[in-house]
């Protein structure tokens, strides 16, 4: 089945700065990649996903890259705010799959 | 996301009790979904469910059992609580994958449990 792994588990930069978390993937017939922002207390909530028919996606201050050769996708943020801080999860799916497999999460600290 | 509800929203049991916890939804999708959250290991997949007649084990079904009462009601049970299911449990509900738009989880605001 599928394998997730998400590094690093922590991240603190500065505001201002960029923030970049990773993942790997282990089956190849994965080409849905959402990722998953969590803010303290609250429920996961999707914040912005890519398909294997594109390399890159962006939205404002975030953007995800994918690179379906090496099996790993990344999510970018810029310009890092105080309101960035939170936990993110990538996760992986097969086209028309059943199920999402998430990464282990990684705890995102911006400082101001 | 008011449209997904969880009951409780916080439960202390002690081991052995049988409890179950409670998942609604008027997004009026099909799928639904039961997830265990704990620190350092993610969202890891219990039960999920199609349709009302669909039910599937997760990666960790183990220990836990669920109920698709209705289109819109998804129970998850433990049937004799161990400390080791302490965990925050999210639900979720998505449309058909597969086409923009639809691919996304919506979860519940999650239910604290703790096992003593």
């Amino acid at each position: 089945g599928e394998n997730v792994e998400q590094h690093p588990s922590t991240l603190s930069v500065q505001e201002g700065d960029s923030a970049v978390i990773k993942c790997t993937y282990s089956d190849s017939a994965s080409n849905y990649f959402p990722w998953y922002k969590q803010e303290l207390g609250k429920r996961p909530q999707l914040i912005i996903d890519i398909r294997s028919n594109v390399g890159e996606k962006k939205d404002q201050r975030i953007a995800v890259t994918l690179n379906k050769t090496a099996k790993h996708f990344s999510l970018h943020i810029t310009e890092t705010q105080p309101e960035d801080s939170a936990v993110y999860f990538c996760a992986a799916r097969r086209e028309y799959g059943n199920k999402l497999v998430f990464g282990a999460g990684t705890i995102l600290r911006v400082k101001s | 996301d008011a449209d997904v509800t969880q009951t409780p929203r916080n439960r202390i049991t002690k081991t052995g009790k049988r409890i179950m916890l409670e998942c609604s939804q008027t997004k009026g999708h099909d799928r639904m979904y039961w997830y265990r959250q704990d620190p350092g290991l993610g969202l890891r997949l219990i039960y999920y469910s199609f349709d009302v007649k669909d039910i599937n084990k997760g990666e960790i079904s183990d220990g836990y059992s669920v109920s698709r009462q209705a289109q819109a009601k998804f129970s998850l049970s433990l049937e004799s609580a161990i400390p080791n299911q302490t965990a925050l449990y999210f639900c979720a509900t998505s449309d058909l994958p597969g086409y923009p738009g639809t691919d996304t989880q919506y979860f519940g605001p999650g239910t604290r449990l703790t096992v003593l």
